[in-house]
Parts: C-alpha cells; structure tokens; sequence
C-alpha cells in the first residue's frame, strides 16, 4: 500500500499569517493516463470532509484562493496564504492513483 | 447541488450484521463511481470499499484488507441508492460511515454512526 506521512501533526498558526504543510508519498503517483492523483481535504469540527484541492494543485468549487496545492513526485505541499479563523480544523492528504486509496494522517491546524 | 445522505448507522454486538444505505441526488448516481471512507472516533479516515458506475457489465469492486471478506458493497441506480452490508462486526469496525462520491473522493455526505459494542 502506499504510505502518506503528513507533517507537522499539529500547527498552531497567527491569524493573517501563512500556513503550510508537507504531504509525502511512499511512491510515485502518477497514473497511467499522466495525471497524479493527490487530494487535500479539510474536516472542521464536527463535520464531513470536504475536498479542497484535486489533482496536485486544482481548487474545487467555492474554495478560496488563499489555499493552494504544489507538487510532484513523492512531495506535495497545501499552503493557506493567510489563515482565516474558519481554516480551523484537520487537513488530510489523499492519493487516488493505487489501490487500496490511502490517506495522510492528518495535521490539526489551530489558531494560536 | 450534489447530496448524499447515510442511514443505517447504530449499536451493533460484535459479530453482528448492519447495512448502511447512502441516497444520492443532484447528479446522475448510476455514471459515477462511489465509495465508502470511515473514520474511527478521533481518528483519522480509512477508505473502505468502492464501485465502479457506468452502465457496461459487472460493477469493478474493491475492499480494505481490513474488511474483506466481511463487508460487501452494491448498488441499485433505479434507486440512486449506495449500500454497505456488514457482517461479522468487531469493536475495530466502530466510525462514522461516510459516502463518497467518485475515485478522488469529491463530494461526501454526513455520515452515520456505526458502534459496535456488547
């Protein structure tokens, strides 16, 4: 299977400041078609998750332009430009491009 | 607007059975692939199961080595239904049960609770 390891587990950020965190992979996702498959998604307290980021840096529907995703390779990055208090919650990384699909573990962002 | 609703969720003894339901609406259910992710409390998320869509022979399905050979997903389009049938339920199996939509994950519901427990 493969292996995410996110970092840090837990960042306490400033409001207004910049925020990143690290995504790695134990192998290399890019699929057949060319296409790498690494998500984010953000889980606020006491909700579903939600998916931020598709393909490496792509921004879903309704998602702020403060969050943006890089990457390649085995290393991948979310960062927030500026943390807004809504930002609170886990971020977790995904790949969709082996079975079985895994997940990072999760890094818990929290306003200092 | 895409939504998936879960059901099913409850307290079940170890060893017991429970099906989990996920109705889907806002998009055509039978094109897309779906999955199952779970999350156990304050832990982190599992993918679970998924079935591929389409309308061409056999679903493709896939399973967690955790829980293979003990759950089974299906699904019904006429009904724009997602199911999980749960056997042999052990205290590991206890999270919240989400519904998901495609193999990238890009739209959830809001999950049922399943608790297994004696």
């Amino acid at each position: 299977d493969v292996v995410m390891t996110q970092s840090p587990l837990s960042l306490p950020v400033t409001l207004g400041q910049p925020a990143s965190f690290s995504c790695r992979s134990s192998q290399g996702l890019v699929y057949s078609d060319g296409i790498t498959y690494l998500n984010w998604f953000q889980q606020r307290p006491g909700q579903s998750p939600r998916r931020l980021i598709y393909k490496v840096s792509n921004r879903d529907s309704g998602v702020p332009d403060r969050f943006s995703g890089s990457g390649s390779g085995t290393n991948f990055t979310l960062k927030i430009s500026r943390v807004e208090a809504e930002d609170v919650g886990f971020y977790y990384c995904m790949q969709g491009t082996h079975w079985p699909l895994t997940f990072g573990g999760g890094t818990k962002v929290e306003i200092k | 607007e895409v939504q998936l609703v879960e059901s099913g969720g409850g307290l079940v003894q170890p060893g017991g059975s429970l099906r989990l339901s996920c109705t889907a609406s806002g998009f055509t259910f039978s094109t897309y692939n779906m999955n199952w992710v779970r999350q156990a409390p304050g832990k982190g998320l599992e993918w679970v199961s998924y079935i591929s869509g389409g309308s061409s022979g056999s679903p493709i399905i896939y399973y967690a080595d955790s829980v293979k050979g003990r759950f089974t997903i299906s699904r019904d389009n006429a009904k724009n239904s997602l199911f999980l049938q749960m056997n042999s339920l052990r205290a590991e199996d206890t999270a919240v049960y989400y519904c998901a939509r495609d193999r990238q994950l890009s739209y959830w519901g809001q999950g049922t609770l399943v608790t297994v427990s004696s």
